[in-house]
């Protein structure tokens, strides 16, 4: 079965401590995405990899940290710089990354600050 | 700054009925729609989109119909299902880079 897995479904902060959510595809697209949801607000777009080894920032980029050494994997680092941590996290991924394709979510990781 | 939104957060309909989702945007550079459902503990699965181009697709009971003049655009789900309640995103694209925006979801329920 293709698809997107993120792990760990459930995850705790404590204050200081980094924290990386997993995101790994096997639909062989080349783009991956990574989007916070917070309660009565829309996603939002943290990063974005079109290509291995290449990545943007999205709006809310401050705080997090993402590699794409893989094709099939994006994890995101919430790092301690990130104030605000606490949210509902998906992964995504589209073919090519054309900003008109559908996405293909995982199915979240929610964080929350011990 | 939300660019796209969904005034209603929930919409209750009777099995049967038509259901009418509604989305706003206020940037005139998007050009492509989508409609995302989500399902409880799962991620959001792509529904249907639509060309700034076209004003209707049509997709089984699903319609959406875009009015670029009053930057609308709606999701019709005639006749709706129990099996419709979730929550449905809004999305909105410009063609020319990757700055999809969402807006923060109505939730639909369908009674039986």
């Amino acid at each position: 079965d293709g698809g997107i897995t993120q792990s760990p479904k459930y995850l705790f902060r404590k204050e200081g401590q980094n924290v990386t959510l997993s995101c790994e595809q096997n639909l062989n697209h080349d783009a991956m995405y990574w989007y916070r949801q917070d309660p009565g607000q829309g996603l939002r777009l943290i990063y974005y990899s079109q290509i291995v080894n290449d990545f943007q920032k999205g709006d809310i980029a401050e705080g997090y940290s993402v590699s794409r050494e893989k094709k099939e994997s994006f994890p995101l680092t919430v790092t301690s710089a990130q104030k605000n941590p606490t949210a509902f996290y998906l992964c995504a991924s589209s073919l090519s990354g054309a900003p008109n394709e559908k996405l293909f979510f995982g199915s979240g990781t929610q964080l929350s600050v011990l | 700054d939300q660019q796209v939104k969904q005034n209603s957060p929930s919409l209750s309909v009777q099995e049967g009925r038509i259901s009418i989702l509604n989305c706003d945007y206020t940037n005139s550079m998007f050009d492509y729609f989508l409609w995302y459902k989500k399902y409880p503990a799962e991620g959001p699965t792509f529904l249907i989109s639509i060309s700034s181009i076209k004003d209707k697709n049509e997709d089984g009971r699903f319609t959406v119909f875009l009015n670029k003049s009053a930057k609308h655009l709606s999701l019709h789900i005639v006749p709706s299902q129990p099996g419709d309640s979730a929550v449905y995103f809004c999305a909105a694209t410009p063609l020319d880079n990757n700055d999809m925006r969402f807006g923060a979801g109505t939730r639909l329920t369908v009674k039986p």
